[in-house]
């Protein structure tokens, strides 16, 4: 089993909709974070949490909220899908010590059409 | 945070040995040096981190100058399971909220 999942996987949905990414840990590390990634891009930070009571906001937090319900888990909200949200989203964690070595989950691909 | 840059693109035989340079002037004393590699549709893995001199693992090594400013990845003898994209992170030890933030990469093609 993955260290890191995310789900769902896959997901279309329609403009205007909510829509929530969840992800889930068994590294037991204290850090989470979601990236964003577009056709051709690097990834681009949209939230990070160094633990359950610290959320911060990324590069690109405009249109996105967070919540971390657990030590394990940290979850992504779209309130109000729009197309140019069609991504590549990537969940990740890393130890206490922030030297720069991330864990990632296999990516939730969405599409808004 | 450290900014890094990398060249876009680079092309590459089966066989060859790659070096992957990623510029980071701004490299602060406590940043570590870490290296990614991207297959497409999947996220990030861990390839190699340092802090200074030379690293060596079973898949890379890592070579880092004396003033920090760059680093370069060397892929020895590479394969076309090397093509992929290859990230340079910079980032340290918490003395603060400080996250991790990746660049464009760059994009290995290793041709047969």
């Amino acid at each position: 089993d993955a260290d890191v999942t995310q789900t769902p996987r896959n997901r279309i949905t329609k403009t205007g909709k909510r829509i929530m990414l969840e992800c889930s840990q068994t590294k037991g590390h204290d850090r989470m974070y979601w990236y964003r990634q577009d056709p051709g891009l690097g990834l681009r930070l949209i939230y990070y949490s160094f633990d359950v009571k610290d959320i911060n906001k990324g590069e690109i937090s405009d249109g996105y909220s967070v919540s971390r319900q657990a030590q394990a888990k940290f979850s992504l909200s779209l309130e109000s899908a729009i197309p140019n949200q069609t991504a590549l989203y990537f969940c990740a964690t890393s130890r206490g010590l922030n030297t720069g070595e991330l864990f990632f989950g296999e990516g939730s691909r969405l599409t808004v059409l | 945070l450290a900014k890094t840059t990398q060249p876009i693109s680079m092309d590459s035989y089966e066989g060859q040995e790659v070096n992957i340079t990623c510029s980071h002037n701004n490299i602060a004393t406590n940043d570590y040096i870490t290296w990614y590699q991207q297959f497409p549709s999947q996220g990030p893995r861990f390839i190699i981190q340092g802090y200074k001199t030379k690293v060596t693992n079973e898949v890379a090594s890592l070579f880092i100058p004396a003033d920090r400013k760059s680093s370069t990845l060397s892929l020895p003898r590479v394969s076309l399971s090397d093509t992929a994209v290859y990230y340079c992170l910079v980032g340290s030890p918490d003395t603060g909220r400080r996250a991790l933030t990746f660049g464009s990469g760059t994009r290995l093609q290793v041709q047969p």
